[in-house]
């Protein structure tokens, strides 16, 4: 079953603009919410990562918003680059008593446009 | 190593042939993981160990698929009988708190 669903499936934003994922989840025990980056030919990487008890975390460019209510969170990449251009999955797990099985997003390949 | 490590990096396999596919996870990482990868799709959950121990295997597709890690290091995947639906890119991570750091994944090709 999909756990977690991600959109939009791609992304074309030019040089310098904001990229906007937006992920929403269904089982209210996930309580830890990391965005990852993916290269053709790489692992996944931890780019951010949120937990519920705040709305936002930024990292330099990248910023998480989560609405704990809505079950959603999005990633926002500020001044895109084209070295951004990668595909980006979100994920979520339960920690605490969980051991961290992550549920991955289905991934959006993001191009940024020099 | 400075990272998870994972071999081979390409398999192809003809069907009905039996494949393993090996992590070296970062040294001193209690937990390690295996996630298969299907194109365009994110990366879905196959099985857990803590140290030597298989604490979660609920992922596992079919009885072909069986993993180890007896020494509570190196981790195998073995998939017996290869059919066409096992090829995916087959990744490793190990863990440090709440971080999973990954291998570069195996990519299995099953003709």
């Amino acid at each position: 079953q999909q756990q977690v669903k991600q959109s939009p499936q791609s992304l074309i934003v030019q040089k310098g603009g904001i990229s906007i994922i937006n992920c929403a989840y269904e089982n209210t025990a996930f309580d830890y919410f990391p965005w990852y980056q993916q290269f053709p030919g790489k692992g996944p990487a931890l780019l951010i990562a949120i937990r519920p008890d705040v709305s936002e975390k930024k990292e330099g460019r990248f910023t998480i918003s989560f609405n704990k209510s809505a079950k959603q969170f999005s990633l926002h990449i500020m001044d895109s680059q084209p070295g951004d251009s990668a595909t980006y999955f979100c994920a979520a797990s339960k920690e605490g008593t969980s051991y961290g099985k992550l549920t991955f997003g289905q991934g959006t390949i993001l191009t940024v446009h020099p | 190593g400075a990272g998870v490590s994972q071999s081979p990096r390409y398999k192809v396999a003809k069907r009905g042939q039996d494949v393993a596919l090996r992590c070296d996870p970062i040294s001193g990482h209690v937990s390690l993981f295996w996630y298969q990868q299907a194109l365009g799709q994110g990366p879905e959950f196959l099985t857990y160990f803590q140290n030597e121990a298989q604490l979660d295997k609920s992922g596992l597709p079919s009885d072909r698929f069986f993993a180890e890690r007896p020494e509570g290091s190196v981790s195998t995947l073995k998939i017996q009988r290869t059919q066409q639906e096992d090829s995916a890119v087959y990744l490793c991570a190990s863990r440090q708190n709440t971080e999973a750091f990954f291998g570069q994944g195996t990519r299995l090709t099953v003709v």
